[in-house]
């Protein structure tokens, strides 16, 4: 089954760029979508980046994401980081069946 | 602006089925650029995708959660449905419904969640 892997934390000071990875397992990352959101705790999830790169409207250009093949993983870079960026970050994308993984998240210290 | 909103129990005891409810405003079921899913998370931990349909009747069930899953569409009300049976503890969390665009399998908007809790 495919696999979307994701360090479990990390952490960086204000002001700071922070880059969270997203590997995935087989086959081809870049073959299928992906997305990120954010969560706050005790709050829905929000997008931050879909389709692989875009930004929702709303969304500051702090946050930008991007595809390395290379590597088979997805990335989601926040620049110029703030306190109220802390929260949790889940990549996801769909396997060739039709079926939605979701990463296992990333939690993010702005210390 | 789309909006959607989960009810049901907040209760199930084991071994029954829970069944919740999503209704649609903003936007028609029957959209043919929308899948239409659930997600859920149990406490402190991640997302998982529990599965979705399409305005064509078509679903897709998460393969960890296949056997057990139903997820089912009225058109008349906005709704849509997920029913999962034979629930146990570990079936304890916050239950999403959210939107889908087909295109980029990506979830927009999401409801608020509905935290369903087993136990006797």
């Amino acid at each position: 089954n495919f696999m979307l892997t994701q360090p479990h934390s990390v952490s960086e000071s204000p002001g700071k760029t922070v880059t969270i990875s997203c590997t995935g397992s087989s086959g081809s990352i870049a073959s299928n979508y992906v997305q990120w959101y954010q969560q706050r705790p005790g709050s829905v999830p929000i997008t931050v980046i879909y389709e692989d790169i875009q930004r929702p409207s709303g969304v500051p250009d702090r946050f930008s994401g991007s595809i390395d093949s290379s590597s088979n993983s997805a990335s989601l870079t926040i620049s110029g980081l703030k306190t109220e960026d802390e929260a949790d970050y889940y990549c996801q994308s769909f396997d060739n069946n039709n079926h939605v993984i979701f990463g296992g998240g990333t939690k993010l210290t702005v210390l | 602006q789309v909006r959607l909103q989960e009810s049901g129990p907040g209760l199930v005891k084991p071994s029954q089925t829970l069944s919740l409810t999503c209704t649609v405003s903003g936007d028609s079921i029957t959209s043919s650029d929308f899948y239409w899913s659930w997600i859920r998370q149990s406490p402190g931990k991640g997302l998982e995708w529990i599965g979705y349909m399409y305005s064509s009747g078509n679903t897709y069930y998460s393969p960890s959660l296949k056997s057990r899953v139903s997820i089912s569409v009225d058109t008349s009300k906005n709704q849509f449905s997920l029913e999962l049976r034979s629930v146990t503890a570990a079936d304890t969390a916050v239950y999403y419904c959210a939107r889908v665009y087909e295109v980029w399998h990506w979830f927009d908007p999401w409801g608020q969640g509905t935290l369903v809790t087993v136990s006797s």
